[in-house]
């Protein structure tokens, strides 16, 4: 059992790159997150997801969009890359939300470090 | 704007000692307020968590005590250890939706032997 797991560790890229970062988990939990943590500002939710082939926008979603087409997997794109978005990604899982009546403890992956140049 | 204020910065404390970490919200349609802790290269796993029909919540060393009219949360961490070195993050979500959690902006916690 991984738990959360995200690829690829670290990535360098140029300002106007693309790339997706994956997340992947095996607890068969029905939402997902992405975060980002910046120093100084904590962590802040970019997007989610409720289930497969549903996503939502969090408190920072300008420059990144998602995609969920199977329940394990959640996407992160960066279509044009910025220095601004320079930062340590995190994707966590939970069973289900607030009003599912479920679990809704959050496991986190061990993150991505991305530096846009 | 920062929906959870989180202080101090940063905390060193002698082994033994207690560490406190302090957090206080506006929206009061939060209720529920987990703490994370977060190792060096790790990603942030849940410490402990509390709902506002309790002021206090123990578990172990940790503790969670919650003050609903001043809006405001701590963490104390009794008999410190170097072990307990990481930093600490509380949040708090709302009843409704998916759980979506806002973060304090995290407290270092050096534990000196």
């Amino acid at each position: 059992n991984a738990g959360v797991t995200q690829t690829p560790k670290f990535r360098v890229l140029k300002t106007g790159q693309s790339m997706t970062l994956l997340c992947a988990q095996d607890m068969n939990h029905e939402y997902m997150y992405w975060y980002r943590q910046d120093p100084g500002m904590g962590l802040r939710l970019i997007h989610y997801s409720v289930g497969e082939g549903t996503t939502a926008k969090g408190e920072v979603p300008d420059g990144y969009n998602v995609s969920r087409l199977k329940k394990q997997n959640f996407l992160l794109g960066l279509e044009s890359a910025a220095p601004s978005q320079t930062s340590v990604y995190f994707c966590a899982s939970s069973y289900g939300g607030r009003s599912s009546g479920s679990s809704y403890e959050q496991y986190f992956g061990p993150g991505t470090r991305l530096t846009v140049t | 704007q920062q929906q959870v204020k989180q202080s101090p910065q940063s905390l060193i404390v002698q082994k033994g000692g207690i560490s406190i970490i302090n957090c206080a919200y506006e929206n009061t349609a939060f209720d529920y307020f987990p703490w994370y802790q977060q190792f060096p290269g790790k990603g942030p796993a849940l410490l402990i968590a509390i709902r506002p029909d309790v002021s206090e919540k123990k578990e172990g060393r940790f503790t969670i005590s919650f003050n609903k009219s001043a809006k405001q949360f701590s963490l104390h961490i009794m008999d410190s250890q170097p072990g307990d070195s990481a930093t600490y993050f509380c949040a708090a979500s709302m009843r409704t939706g998916a759980n979506n959690l806002f973060f304090g902006t995290g407290t270092r916690l050096t534990v000196i032997p």
